[in-house]
């Protein structure tokens, strides 16, 4: 099975600052990625799929890149309503599915 | 708008049995496939079962092959999660979730908790 890592597990950022989080797959699994942004008492928010591709709605400062193995998800000015746990997932053995373990990310 | 409803949650012993419904509105039920994904509490969430929107196919992780049962209702828009075996690692919140592209899930519902414990 493809393992799914992700780096930091957590972190903290000020206003404005550029947040960079990391998603590994233990193999090739090209493009299928999404990201996924989960809000305390909130569902789940699918923001990016296919590793780069903006969801409808999704505001331009979540950007998403990388294929193969290694992929990048970037919230180029954090804002305070970006509180949340990002969770990377695959699909490369569509309709299976494996979420990576998700990065925390609070303000400083 | 899109809408999910899960219910059917509640406290079960191990080893006994649970049905999870959700129901949905405001697109074409039939028109799509649906998933179950849950996450125990303080961990993240782990994705346990798929359908599509035929019911033709069914996937399920590893942790609930064998346990679990998926099945959908086109008359009533509802989605169905069969639980059996149930253990305290299953204690989670359960969320419905709508596919698209069959490589993603584009709306949740609020999710229904289960609680396995003696």
């Amino acid at each position: 099975d493809i393992q799914m890592t992700q780096s930091p597990s957590s972190l903290s950022a000020s206003v404005g600052d550029r947040v960079t989080i990391t998603c590994q797959a233990s193999q090739d699994i090209s493009s299928s990625l999404n990201w996924y942004q989960h809000k305390p008492g909130k569902v789940p928010r699918l923001l990016i799929r296919d590793a780069s591709k903006l969801e409808s709605g999704v505001p331009s400062r979540f950007v998403g890149s990388g294929s193969g193995t290694t992929f990048t998800f970037t919230i180029t000015s954090l804002q305070p309503e970006d509180i949340a746990t990002y969770y990377c997932q695959q699909y490369d053995n569509h309709p299976r599915f494996i979420f990576g373990p998700g990065t925390k990310v609070d303000l400083k | 708008d899109v809408h999910l409803v899960e219910s059917g949650g509640g406290l079960v012993k191990p080893g006994g049995s649970l049905r999870l419904s959700c129901v949905a509105s405001g697109f074409t039920f039939s028109s799509y496939s649906m998933n179950w994904v849950r996450q125990a509490p303080g961990k993240g969430l782990e994705w346990i079962a798929y359908i599509s929107s035929s019911g033709r196919y069914i996937y399920y992780a590893d942790s609930v092959e064998g346990r679990f049962t998926i099945s959908r209702d086109h008359a009533t828009n509802s989605l169905f999660l069969e639980m059996n075996s149930l253990r305290a690692d299953d204690t989670a919140l359960y969320y419905c979730a709508r596919g698209r592209l069959v490589t993603l899930q584009d709306a949740w519902g609020q999710g229904t908790l289960v609680t396995v414990s003696s």
